[in-house]
């Protein structure tokens, strides 16, 4: 089965900043990534897909980027509607799989 | 609109079975993949199952291959996963999601419904 590993697991930011996730595949994906954002007690929402396609309605200071086996989520300017929990999934295999998730935190 | 609807989670004893279904409407079900995928309390996302858009192939998470299966009703647009010999370790939210035709992301989520597996 292909890993999926997110860093960091936790991150700290503050209401504007640029904050970056990186997530690693143990094996190439091509570009077949998606990022989901979860918030407490509600179902993932998909933000990107095929590692940088902005999902519809999704806000454009959403950036996905990479591929291979390296991938990042970029959130230019930190809303307060962002701290939640960020997800990588592969899909380029029918046994799919997610990374650990991003707990962000307001600091 | 696309929706999802959940249902059959319940409070189970370890080694008993339970069937969760998951209700689709606002689009056309018989041409999508489906998926399982669930959530321990307090924990990350886990894949559990996939269904083609025609059922004829389905894939499986180790951690329930022999004991869960997945299967559709494309006249009726349900999707089910027909779990037994259930473990403590399978309590989590299950949640079901549409995928595209072949080889997508989730773009829909159902709620989720609640699957505890104690004695």
């Amino acid at each position: 089965d292909i890993q999926m590993t997110q860093s960091p697991s936790t991150l700290s930011a503050s209401v504007g900043d640029r904050v970056t996730i990186t997530c690693r595949a143990s094996q190439s994906l091509s570009d077949l990534l998606a990022w989901y954002q979860q918030k407490p007690g509600k179902a993932p929402k998909l933000l990107i897909y095929k590692a940088f396609n902005l999902q519809i309605g999704v806000p454009s200071r959403f950036s996905g980027s990479g591929s291979g086996t390296e991938f990042t989520l970029t959130i230019s300017s930190l809303q307060p509607d962002d701290f939640a929990t960020y997800y990588c999934q592969q899909y380029i295999s029918y046994f799919r799989t997610f990374g650990q998730g991003t707990k962000l935190e307001i600091k | 609109e696309v929706q999802l609807l959940e249902s059959g989670g319940d409070f189970v004893q370890p080694g008993g079975s339970l069937r969760l279904s998951c209700a689709a409407s606002g689009f056309t079900f018989s041409t999508y993949v489906m998926t399982w995928v669930r959530q321990p309390p307090e924990r990350g996302l886990e894949w559990v199952s996939t269904i083609s858009s025609s059922g004829d192939s389905a894939s499986y998470a180790d951690s329930v291959k022999g004991r869960f299966t997945i299967s559709r009703d494309n006249s009726k647009s349900i999707l089910y996963v027909q779990m037994n010999s259930l473990r403590v370790e399978d309590t989590a939210v299950y949640y079901c999601a549409r995928e595209g035709a072949s080889r997508a992301a989730a773009d829909s989520w159902g709620q989720g419904t609640l699957v505890t597996v104690s004695s």
